[in-house]
């Protein structure tokens, strides 16, 4: 068990270019999600994946926000043309369906939209 | 999912129990507590979860209530290194569940 990694850790763009970040979840981990946390505040909800099917989306998910999972392993998380609002650290954790569904994050990726 | 209600910051001495509270007056039968910390500019890193009854694991033990309205999360020995966030949680477990909601979380700092 080598634990949820994302890639990059750090990315640091200009307003208007994309961004995409990649999170690999625990081996076998059926579930993926993605959160958003800015400064100062607990992370929000974005989006979850239970294998290939994305099956939930939040509001805060603009239409610039695009994820997928097309394996059910890893996924990616895509901006277009980022915004300032969009610097945040964006965290992705996975879990095994069952009884309790226990979610273990990952490091994250801080994003910084200059 | 239900709300929690938590100190927003605590002390606590180093090599002492840390007691962290929470309230979850509304919280529904199939729903489990969960506590999670996060230490600056680390993911959140889950700590324990119960139903009813009481559980312990090498890093805390977590009570709950008799009525499920309240918990404590207990760190037995706190170092430096528990310096962090905690977030108590409520969810839905199973396939039922999926999001966890964070409120603001307690900031607990383990002091020498």
């Amino acid at each position: 068990d080598t634990g949820v990694s994302q890639d990059p850790r750090h990315k640091i763009t200009k307003r208007g270019q994309n961004v995409t970040f990649r999170c690999d979840p625990i081996s076998e981990h059926n579930r993926l999600y993605w959160y958003r946390q800015t400064l100062g505040q607990g992370p929000e909800f974005l989006t979850y994946f239970q294998n290939e099917a994305q099956l939930e989306k939040s509001r805060l998910l603009s239409d610039r926000f695009s994820a997928e999972r097309p394996k059910g392993s890893f996924s990616t998380l895509e901006i277009q043309r980022t915004e300032q609002g969009d610097s945040a650290m964006y965290l992705c954790a996975s879990s095994l369906l069952g009884r309790t569904d226990t979610q273990y994050f990952g490091p994250g990726t801080r994003l910084t939209v200059l | 999912d239900a709300k929690t209600t938590q100190p927003t910051s605590m002390d606590c001495a180093e090599g002492r129990a840390a007691n962290l509270p929470c309230n979850h007056s509304t919280i529904s039968g199939n729903e489990y507590v969960y506590w999670y910390r996060q230490i600056h500019s680390q993911g959140p890193q889950y700590i324990i979860h119960g139903l009813k009854n009481n559980e312990t694991n090498e890093m805390a033990s977590l009570i709950i209530t008799e009525d499920r309205k309240s918990s404590t999360l207990i760190l037995p020995h706190a170092t430096l290194r528990d310096t962090a966030v905690y977030y108590c949680i409520v969810r839905v477990a199973g396939a039922a569940g999926n999001k966890l909601t964070f409120g603001g979380g307690t900031r607990v700092l383990v002091k020498p």
